[in-house]
């Protein structure tokens, strides 16, 4: 069985600092990773996705997540925190091998401050 | 474990027929979703609703509607299916505010065939 753990239920940041939202996974086979946003009265939105290649991956919106295999973690980061990137965010994963659905973790709150 | 239901789960049909996807939860959640997804790809998000009477589309332009007339239900009409409809269509939902509450229930999801 696949399970993604989001350790943080929140994040609070000062705007201009560097934010990190953790995300660990377990898996068998080659995971398939991916981050999502959630704004207030929005559904999900895709930020960005592992699938394969280079470790580092950068998405939307100046947000990029590093795979680290050996720790099996995908931490969604930015270097410069906006206060628009207050929302809540998501992390799935789902089996390479797999064509079903994916698993979510239960979801990070950032906030980030002025 | 979420209560949360799609029929059907796979669909094969021919081009330009209506279909019309369920989605029904019995979690009592007033915020319910659509999302397409390309195998081994990422969600988008095509239409969404906060409530009764409440629809609003989502960022992936699409040629389907949705009704919320009942809290449980939410379905997902395609008035005439081109072959570029074929995906994995998700349903979810989601209670409204309150910290641990926000994760989303997904469906199994239809798989949706248009030939």
């Amino acid at each position: 069985a696949q399970s993604v753990a989001q350790p943080e239920d929140q994040v609070n940041v000062a705007e201009g600092n560097p934010l990190t939202v953790k995300c660990t996974y377990s898996v068998s086979g080659n995971p398939y990773l991916f981050w999502y946003v959630q704004y207030p009265n929005r559904g999900l939105q895709f930020l960005l996705k592992y699938i394969t290649g280079d470790n580092l991956v950068k998405g939307s919106y100046g947000f990029e997540a590093e795979f680290n295999k050996s720790q099996t973690s995908f931490h969604l980061k930015k270097p410069s925190a906006l206060v628009s990137d207050s929302a809540l965010y998501f992390c799935a994963v789902r089996d390479g091998t797999n064509a079903g659905k994916s698993t979510f973790g239960d979801g990070t709150t950032l906030t980030v401050k002025p | 474990e979420a209560d949360i239901y799609q029929t059907p789960r796979y669909l094969v049909i021919g081009t330009g027929k209506k279909i019309t996807l369920e989605c029904s939860q019995t979690m009592g959640h007033d915020k319910m979703y659509w999302y397409q997804q390309d195998p081994g790809m990422e969600l988008h998000l095509i239409h969404y609703s906060y409530g009764v009477n409440s629809t609003e589309k989502g960022d992936l332009s699409s040629e389907s509607t949705v009704s919320r007339i009942r809290t449980e239900h939410f379905p997902l009409t395609l008035e005439s299916a081109r072959p570029s409809h074929t995906s994995q269509y998700l349903c979810a939902s989601q209670r409204d505010g309150g910290l641990g509450t926000d994760t989303q229930y997904f469906g199994p999801g239809t798989r949706l065939t248009v030939l």
